[in-house]
């Protein structure tokens, strides 16, 4: 039963394409994140979102977005897809507060040609 | 924060030597600190964490030390076995709106039979 899943975890694309991936959460948790992983595996966050607000790291491109249709699913679309945007994503859920650990997807490797 | 190099840090061990991996955080308000590992291939998961009240905690092979003064965490593990390799998170929760799991750099494990 898994806590986190993501979907696809491959996904090969032309520049230009638009694309999205699926995240789900069977943990009741609060908010949701997600997360580039670089080819040096540097984790960054890319977006934090709860019923309450949305926080975007003002460094992603427009772009990006993500999408939730209920509490337990939050959706990244990616339009125009570029070769730089070639990375590992990773969805991500934990209990909203200051003490709480996030749980995470398999991942989604993203690879654009 | 931790400044990116070019490269992963990386530590070799050999199996059954105690490993300690370093982690330099940024932020003197954060109170919340987890160690991740990430296995290839998946995402990373939860070890061990540690509040700021607290300057070490231990689990089963692990410990963690935190030292506030100079914003430093280290990961011990005792009698590191292959299984151990993996990539390494420190994690903070820094406040933006919400609080948000944010990430190092990450260091690269490897335990040699």
């Amino acid at each position: 039963d898994t806590a986190v899943s993501q979907t696809p975890k491959y996904l090969v694309t032309q520049m230009g394409n638009d694309k999205s991936i699926k995240c789900e959460q069977n943990l009741g948790h609060d908010t949701m994140y997600w997360y580039k992983q670089d080819s040096k595996k540097f984790l960054k966050i890319m977006f934090s979102y709860n019923n309450k607000e949305l926080i975007i790291n003002e460094t992603v491109p427009n772009r990006f977005s993500p999408k939730s249709p209920d509490k337990a699913h939050l959706n990244l679309h990616i339009n125009s897809l570029e070769l730089g945007d070639s990375a590992v994503y990773f969805c991500a859920s934990s209990q909203e507060g200051r003490r709480s650990s996030a749980f995470f997807g398999q991942g989604t490797r993203l690879t654009v040609v | 924060g931790e400044s990116v190099g070019l490269h992963l840090p990386t530590l070799s061990v050999q199996e059954g030597d105690n490993s300690i991996i370093n982690c330099a955080y940024s932020n003197s308000a954060s109170d919340y600190f987890i160690w991740y590992k990430q296995e290839s291939g998946k995402g990373p998961q939860f070890i061990i964490d540690i509040r700021s009240n607290m300057d070490k905690r231990q689990g089963q092979r692990v410990t963690v030390l935190l030292n506030k003064t100079v914003k430093h965490l280290s990961l011990q593990i005792a009698a590191t076995q292959p299984g151990d390799s993996a990539v390494y998170f420190c994690a903070e929760n820094i406040k933006g709106g919400s609080y948000i799991p944010t990430f190092g750099r990450g260091t690269s494990l490897i335990v040699h039979p």
